[in-house]
C-alpha cells in the first residue's frame, strides 16, 4: 500500500498569504497524484489532477507540482474562502490511498 | 450537471447488514467507473471500493474485503454497496464518487451517514 504523508498537519495563515501544502508518497506515484479541497459539511472537490493540471472551474491561485514522491500544493494568495482541509490521493496503485489532511486555518 | 446522489444510510446494529444506493445522471453512466469513498466522524477520507464501467472489475480496501460488495445497474443508473457484518469502525459518511477506476474522483455526492451501534 503506498502511504501518502501531507506536512503540515495544520497551516495558520492570513488572507493574503502564500500557502504551500507538501505531499510525500513512500514510493513512486509519477504523476498520478491530485488535491482535494474539502469544507466543513461538505463534500471533497477536485482541485488539481495528475500533479499539475487545475480541474475545471479551479482557480489560477491554486496550482500544483511535483512527480515521483514528493508533490506540493500552492495557493498563491490565500481567499477567505480557500480556508479548509486539503487532501492528496494516488492512483498510481491499488488500494487508491489519500494522505491525512492538511488543514489551513485563519491565522 | 453531473450529479450523484447517496441513499439508505441509517443506524445499524454491529453484525447487521445495509445497502446504500447511488443515482447518477448528467453522464454516460456505463462508461465511467465509479466508487465509494468514506469518512468517519471528525476523521480523513478512506477509499472503499471502486467497480470498473462494465461493472466485472471490482477493487476494495482490506478494511471492507469480503463483507461489502460494490454493484452497479447500468440500466438504471445506480451504484450499490452492499455492507454485511458492519462494525462500529464501519461508522462513517460514505460518499459515492464518478471515477477512481482510471480517472480521478471528480464528482461526489453529499453523502449518506451510517451508524454501527447497539
Amino acid at each position: 500500500e503506498i502511504v501518502l504523508t501531507q506536512s503540515p498537519v495544520t497551516l495558520s495563515l492570513s488572507p493574503g498569504e502564500r500557502a504551500t501544502l507538501s505531499c510525500r508518497a513512500s514510493q513512486s506515484v509519477s504523476n498520478y497524484l491530485a488535491w482535494y479541497q474539502q469544507k466543513p459539511g461538505q463534500a471533497p472537490r477536485l482541485l488539481i489532477y495528475d500533479a499539475s493540471n487545475r480541474a475545471t472551474g479551479i482557480p489560477a491561485r491554486f496550482s500544483g507540482s511535483g512527480s515521483g514522491t514528493d508533490f506540493t500544493l500552492t495557493i498563491s494568495s490565500l481567499e477567505p474562502e480557500d480556508f479548509a482541509v486539503y487532501y492528496c490521493q494516488q492512483r498510481s496503485n491499488w488500494p487508491r490511498t489519500f494522505g491525512q489532511g492538511t488543514r489551513v486555518e485563519i491565522k | 450537471e453531473v450529479q450523484v446522489l447517496e441513499s439508505g444510510g441509517g443506524l445499524e446494529q454491529p453484525g447487521g447488514s445495509l445497502r446504500l444506493s447511488c443515482a447518477a445522471s448528467g453522464f454516460t453512466f456505463s462508461t465511467y467507473g465509479m466508487s465509494w469513498v468514506r469518512q468517519a466522524p471528525g476523521k480523513g477520507l478512506e477509499w472503499v471500493s471502486t467497480i470498473g464501467g462494465g461493472g466485472s472489475s471490482v477493487y476494495y480496501a482490506d478494511s471492507v474485503k469480503g463483507r461489502f460488495t460494490i454493484s452497479r445497474d447500468n440500466s438504471k443508473n445506480t451504484l450499490y454497496l452492499q455492507m454485511k457484518s458492519v462494525r462500529a469502525e464501519d461508522t462513517a459518511v460514505y460518499y459515492c464518487a464518478q471515477g477512481g477506476y482510471n480517472l480521478w474522483f471528480d464528482a461526489w455526492g453529499q453523502g449518506t451517514l451510517v451508524t454501527v451501534s447497539s
